[in-house]
């Protein structure tokens, strides 16, 4: 079956530091989405990329999809205490008519020291 | 009030019981989820209805069952809790592959 992995598991960073976390598929996608989980709380969709070689921003958040729909990325610039919690990518296979599920990843936790 | 509502929010239980958690939604998404969170694990699917009539497996459906009762109520069933079944539980709805919106969750002990 369809895998998702992402890695790191886990991200200790300084406050103002940057962070990435990356995502790869066994397959293709059709899109893959980001959620971030706060510590107590439930996945909050943050981003969807649909385009090969997409690049999308969000203030200090970069999202990127490879040319090959297999992989990508989340980079935060300058993390700030209110970036905490889990960041989660789930991709869709490609295998037309939106008619799977979305495979998450298990996530990378980000942990900022002041 | 919250689009997406799940009952209960916590629940103990013990081995042997059957047990029902439900979903609620005031979207009108057609599709509706059931995920497990264990640490470690991420999120996985255990169930997926893209509408009234049509349920399908996720990864992990042995020991689980689901009932599609309405566009807007999506019930997940243990027939007989086990303790590895101990798990935070999400629902959540999309309107086709868009972004999917998740319920509060439900955290199941089981003894």
């Amino acid at each position: 079956g369809q895998q998702v992995m992402q890695i790191p598991q886990y991200q200790h960073v300084q406050e103002g530091e940057d962070f990435t976390t990356y995502c790869n598929s066994s397959t293709t996608l059709s899109n893959i989405q980001w959620y971030k989980q706060r510590p107590g709380g439930h996945p909050v969709f943050l981003i969807q990329l649909v385009k090969s070689g997409e690049v999308k921003k969000q203030k200090r958040l970069t999202f990127q999809f490879g040319e090959a729909k297999k992989n990508s990325s989340l980079h935060i610039t300058a993390t700030q205490t209110t970036d905490v919690g889990t960041y989660f990518c789930a991709g869709i296979k490609d295998s037309g008519g939106g008619a799977d599920g979305l495979t998450f990843g298990k996530g990378t936790h980000l942990i900022i020291q002041p | 009030d919250a689009d997406v509502t799940q009952t209960p929010r916590n629940r103990i239980t013990k081995t042997g019981k059957r047990i029902m958690l439900e979903c609620s939604q005031t979207k009108g998404h057609d599709r509706m989820y059931w995920y497990r969170q264990d640490p470690g694990l991420g999120l996985r699917l255990i169930y997926y209805s893209f509408d009234v009539k049509d349920i399908n497996k996720g990864e992990i459906s042995d020991g689980y069952s689901v009932s599609r009762q309405a566009q807007a109520k999506f019930s997940l069933s243990l027939e007989s809790a086990i303790p590895n079944q101990t798990a935070l539980y999400f629902c959540a709805t999309s309107q086709w592959v868009n972004e999917q919106f998740f319920g509060p969750g439900t955290r199941l002990t089981v003894l």
